[in-house]
């Protein structure tokens, strides 16, 4: 069966604290994974990774994917309050049909 | 086990054609979303439920319209399809903050 298990599933730090939230996954005929990140409503789309080893960065932020060992990382440099919030993995697997195989989330908490 | 389902996992319907999209969740929540997933714009909010009957338009709602009779049901309708609504759709359930999704329907509008 397709999994996506994220951990911590949550996390205090304090502002100008790094977190690394991690991401790893089973799934048949891989395809891309993605992580997002949600205060209120709709998750907001953070990266879409595809293929290993391959950083991808904006500002603070940046993630990789080891397609060898199966996970990935999401890092957070210099947390401010406004990380505060639930950070989504979500897998896309499949052939001819695929599917998003969802993780249930990480809660990060960054306090003043 | 926590588990999310949608009625199709792929679609193809023509334009002008009335959609039906079916989500069911077994965990007794009584929030429930629907959203689209296209490439390079992530997730959007079509429409959430909160409750039996109850219903909020999301960040796209046009074009859109949604049904939740009982908790454990939600639907999206599409009226009138059209090309555009070509897209993933993806419907999720959750409690509190932790959203549970479904594995996604993939609808092409010809």
């Amino acid at each position: 069966e397709d999994k996506v298990v994220q951990s911590p599933l949550s996390l205090v730090v304090h502002e100008g604290d790094t977190v690394t939230l991690n991401c790893s996954y089973e799934v048949t005929n891989f395809r891309s994974l993605l992580w997002y990140k949600q205060e209120k409503k709709a998750p907001t789309f953070l990266f879409m990774l595809t293929s290993s080893g391959i950083e991808k960065k904006s500002g603070r932020l940046s993630s990789i994917l080891d397609k060898k060992e199966l996970f990935s990382i999401l890092n957070i440099t210099a947390t401010q309050t406004g990380d505060s919030a639930v950070y989504l993995c979500a897998v896309e697997a499949g052939s001819g049909t695929y599917k998003y195989i969802f993780g249930t989330g990480t809660r990060l908490k960054v306090l003043a | 086990d926590v588990k999310v389902t949608q009625s199709s996992r792929y679609l193809v319907k023509r334009t002008g054609e009335k959609v039906f999209l079916e989500c069911v969740q077994d965990m007794d929540h009584e929030n429930m979303f629907w959203y689209r997933q296209d490439p390079g714009l992530g997730l959007r909010l079509i429409y959430f439920s909160y409750d039996v009957k109850m219903k909020e338009k999301g960040d796209i709602p046009e074009g859109y319209s949604v049904s939740r009779e009982k908790k454990e049901r939600f639907s999206l309708i599409l009226e009138s399809a059209s090309t555009n609504q070509t897209s993933m759709y993806l419907c999720a359930s959750s409690l509190q903050e932790t959203q549970y999704f479904g594995p996604g329907t993939r609808l092409l509008v010809l």
